[in-house]
């Protein structure tokens, strides 16, 4: 089976500051995604990335899928503390697009 | 209003007690999902649903059973709870291109 690592499994920024969260996958990613939690709630969908070397931003944040399509890293520039929450990352064996499997996740805080 | 509805958003149940837990969507999509989340292992799928007719196990089933009533309605039931089920469970769905939509989760205890 698939396996996500993400890493750190938590960081602490001051605001204003830059950050990158990687994902490394044991086997070839086909689709990569990248979600956001506030602590509790639900998972908002971020990025999707399914071609390798491909580049997706959304204001502040950009994810990158590596050539060789094992890992993703989703930087945020100039933190904010909306930024806070828990960053997971997730991806679907083989050529599927469903049964997703997640990295445990990593706990953003960003100390205004 | 929502895209995806959970309910309840909280429980607090006794061992052995059958407990179902619903899920509603409005997104018009066919794939439904129901995982659980716990302190250190992540989200897990538990069972995976394409259409009314066609429901999948996940990566821990054992314990539960689901029920797909409508392309809009997926509910979770626990036959006999027991306290490690304690767990927040979410629902989801996905139309074919993939993107998976959440619910906001319901925090289940059992005592």
């Amino acid at each position: 089976s698939q396996e996500l690592e993400q890493s750190p499994q938590s960081l602490i920024v001051q605001e204003g500051k830059n950050l990158t969260i990687n994902c490394t996958s044991s086997k070839t990613l086909y689709g990569l995604y990248w979600y956001k939690q506030k602590y509790g709630e639900g998972l908002i969908f971020l990025m999707m990335l399914q071609k390798g070397g491909e580049e997706k931003s959304h204001e502040k944040i950009t994810a990158k899928l590596d050539e060789k399509k094992q890992q993703s890293s989703l930087h945020i520039t100039a933190s904010q503390p909306s930024h806070a929450g828990i960053y997971l990352c997730g991806a679907a064996p083989g050529g599927s697009n469903y049964k997703l499997t997640f990295g445990k996740g990593t706990l953003l805080t960003v100390n205004p | 209003d929502a895209d995806v509805t959970q309910t309840p958003r909280n429980r607090i149940t006794k061992t052995g007690k059958r407990i179902m837990l619903e899920c509603s969507q409005t997104k018009g999509h066919d794939r439904m999902y129901w995982y659980r989340q716990d302190p250190g292992l992540g989200l897990r799928l538990i069972y995976y649903s394409f259409d009314v007719k066609d429901i999948n196990k996940g990566e821990i089933s054992d314990g539960y059973s689901v029920s797909r009533q409508a392309q809009a309605k997926f509910s979770l039931s626990l036959e006999s709870a027991i306290p490690n089920q304690t767990a927040l469970y979410f629902c989801a769905t996905s139309d074919f291109r993939g993107e998976q939509f959440f619910g906001p989760g319901t925090r289940l205890t059992v005592l």
